[in-house]
């Protein structure tokens, strides 16, 4: 079945520094892939997605490009901020009209002043 | 517009005890699913609904019953906690009709039991 992996955690960078989060898919077909956000104490939402092949979502500086030659869809932020700590997930979506999600495991990142 | 709402917030229960957890939603969303988050292990898909009066099977829906009677509601059912249970629930809506079917996620539920 698809399936998604992405690094893991905890992941620790200083203010500014460059963040990246590797993500590669397994899937038959085309799926749409998603980055979730999931700062403490609250739900998921989404951060970014991308619908095909080459891609790019961003959306609050971060980015991702959907390589599909590579099955991957990292996570990257040129300087993050304190306020970029939180869990990230990747994910993508089932193709077969319920719009499953299938989710990585997350990666936890902190970012010290 | 709450968007989507999830009660209660925290529970304790007793293995055997059992309990309904309510999702709510007001966004008109056809679809909607329940997922558990623990440590460790991601998002993992219970049950779900592609409308009012469906329900299907997600990936670890043993000892959960759902029921979507009304489309902005989904009840997610514990008829017999059991410790293996305790996780946080999440409840999630998206809407059909748009290319890319975002998942809007609720605050969540805690649910310890003992």
């Amino acid at each position: 079945g698809d399936s998604v992996t992405q690094m893991e955690g905890p992941v620790t960078l200083s203010e500014e520094a460059f963040l990246t989060i590797n993500c590669t898919y397994t899937a038959t077909g085309y799926p749409s892939l998603f980055w979730y956000v999931q700062y403490p104490g609250e739900g998921l939402q989404l951060l970014l997605k991308a619908t095909k092949a080459d891609d790019k979502g961003s959306n609050k500086g971060f980015e991702a490009t959907y390589r599909k030659e590579t099955t991957s869809f990292h996570l990257e932020k040129g300087s993050v901020q304190v306020s970029d700590s939180a869990v990230y997930f990747c994910a993508l979506s089932d193709q077969g009209g319920s719009e499953k999600l299938v989710f990585g495991k997350g990666t936890k990142l902190t970012v010290n002043p | 517009n709450a968007g989507v709402t999830q009660t209660p917030k925290f529970r304790v229960l007793k293995t055997g005890q059992s309990m309904t957890l309510l999702c709510a939603q007001d966004m008109n969303h056809e679809y909607m699913y329940w997922y558990r988050q623990d440590p460790g292990m991601g998002l993992r898909l219970i049950h779900y609904s592609v409308g009012e009066g469906t329900t299907a099977k997600g990936e670890v829906p043993d000892g959960y019953n759902v029921s979507r009677l009304k489309k902005q509601n989904f009840l997610l059912g514990l008829e017999s906690a059991a410790p293996s249970q305790t996780s946080v629930y999440f409840c999630a809506s998206s809407y059909r009709g748009q290319a890319v079917y975002e998942q809007y996620f609720g605050p969540g539920t805690r649910l310890t039991v003992t």
